[in-house]
């Protein structure tokens, strides 16, 4: 069984920019995480989404959205790039409602210059 | 309060027993996870625990949980270098469905 695949793995983007990040969770996973790790803060909740819903969502502003597909795949976008959103974006799979393992990606790492 | 917490670092030597430590603030925490991170990796899931269990063991790995102290613990057994990497504990609680609580992460170096 194929394990979550995040793309790109590495992005490099100008401040200012947009950038969409991809996650393809397990085969049969209908609940897809996404976390931001950081050195200072460590790692934060993005935002969940089960079956194309988002259900969760963390302490960031407005310009870190997301969206799930009806394949279970999912995308996250960051408008208006600043240099503080440097970080490795992890996405987590999970196979059902809530509260079972979640199997991570290996994120992609985005740099802002 | 969600937040969890855990020592930075733990140095031990190739073969003893490693013992990380997490306390978390959530009472209505309903899983407690362990994972293991490399560099330039993601996160492995390595085990975890039902919160009203208290103790799990899965070959080199023993979890302890005490829930009146709120107290987590990961004891791999006979340390390998290859176990070098930074442990997170996670919690999930009721109602946060998929969502994790991770704490800061321990370092654990392996030396010979």
């Amino acid at each position: 069984k194929a394990g979550v695949t995040q793309t790109p793995r590495y992005l490099i983007k100008t401040r200012g920019q947009q950038v969409t990040l991809s996650c393809s969770p397990i085969s049969g996973h209908r609940s897809v995480s996404w976390y931001q790790q950081t050195p200072g803060q460590g790692l934060q909740f993005l935002f969940e989404y089960f079956s194309e819903t988002q259900r969760n969502k963390g302490n960031f502003p407005g310009r870190f959205s997301g969206r799930q597909f009806s394949n279970s795949r999912s995308e996250m976008n960051v408008s208006t790039l600043e240099l503080g959103d440097s970080a490795l974006y992890l996405c987590a799979s999970s196979s059902s409602e809530m509260n079972t393992e979640a199997f991570f990606g290996q994120g992609t790492r985005l740099t802002v210059v | 309060g969600e937040d969890v917490e855990q020592s930075l670092f733990l140095s031990v030597r190739e073969g003893d027993s490693s013992v990380i430590n997490c306390t978390y603030t959530d009472s209505s925490s309903t899983y407690l996870y362990w994972y293991k991170q490399e560099p330039g990796a993601g996160l492995q899931l390595l085990t975890y625990i039902f919160s009203n269990m208290d103790m799990k063991q899965d070959q080199r790995l023993t979890v302890l949980l005490n829930k009146k102290d709120k107290h987590l613990s990961l004891r791999i057994a006979d340390t390998q270098t290859g176990d070098s990497a930074i442990y997170f504990c996670a919690e999930s609680f009721s109602g946060g469905y998929n969502k994790l609580i991770f704490g800061a992460g321990t370092r654990l170096a392996v030396h010979p």
